[in-house]
């Protein structure tokens, strides 16, 4: 059974820094990663698709990393705006459970002005 | 190329009623998963469907949910005899074909908000 874990579970910064968002998932048998974004009271937001080929995605400021035989991803945030404020979630699809996502409890983010 | 749509927004009923949940998912994806976030807490997965086929509902409560996903129309979603403790958000998300699991990722819905009063 997949079981994730996200460090840390809260973190609040001053604008303009780098962030590093951690993930952890006990099956590494995974098809794919996606980081998600997730405003309050809102859906979720896709982020970065990292295939279990692949090693890292980027998008803008966004960078994603896979370390899949270890269980391991990181989200990294450069220069953080008070806009990126929101939970971030890492989602692991498949592994011997079968095709489904598991999602981490997410670490909620605030970067203060 | 719309999202993936999900209805009601929000939805109240009373304890004992019965609440049913729609999904439809983007154009071109045939794979439909259920979750859901109770308040302040993270995503439990649910249910994955198919077309006319539950492929995995090992998230399902035993008794009172159900789930289909018909030849046509949305994907539903239905708690019978609802209670206090069923109040949540409950997402829909939609994948492509099954052969492209290894490339696709979720595309999500923006979820319906129930409360059980």
């Amino acid at each position: 059974k997949q079981e994730v874990t996200q460090i840390p579970a809260a973190l609040s910064v001053p604008e303009g820094e780098n962030l590093v968002l951690n993930c952890s998932f006990t099956d590494s048998a995974i098809y794919n990663l996606q980081w998600f974004r997730q405003d309050p009271g809102k859906g979720l937001t896709s982020l970065l698709l990292i295939q279990s080929s692949q090693r890292e995605q980027t998008s803008g400021r966004l960078n994603a990393s896979l370390d899949k035989s270890s269980g391991r991803s990181t989200l990294y945030i450069a220069a953080s705006q008070p806009g990126d404020s929101a939970t971030y979630l890492c989602a692991p699809r498949g592994g011997t459970g079968g095709f489904k996502t598991i999602f981490g409890a997410g670490t909620r983010l605030f970067v203060k002005a | 190329n719309a999202g993936v749509m999900q209805n009601p927004r929000h939805l109240v009923r009373r304890r004992g009623q019965e609440a049913r949940l729609r999904c439809s998912p983007m154009k071109g994806h045939s794979h439909v998963y259920w979750y859901r976030q109770l308040p302040e807490e993270g995503l439990k997965f649910m249910v994955y469907l198919q077309k006319e086929n539950i492929i995995d509902e090992s998230g399902m409560p035993k008794e009172r949910f159900s789930a289909e996903f018909p030849k046509e129309g949305p994907s539903i979603l239905r708690i019978q005899q609802v209670v206090r403790g069923d109040s949540a958000a409950y997402f829909c998300a939609s994948s492509p074909t099954l052969t492209g699991a290894g490339k696709d990722g979720y595309t999500f819905g923006s979820g319906t908000r129930l409360t059980v009063v």
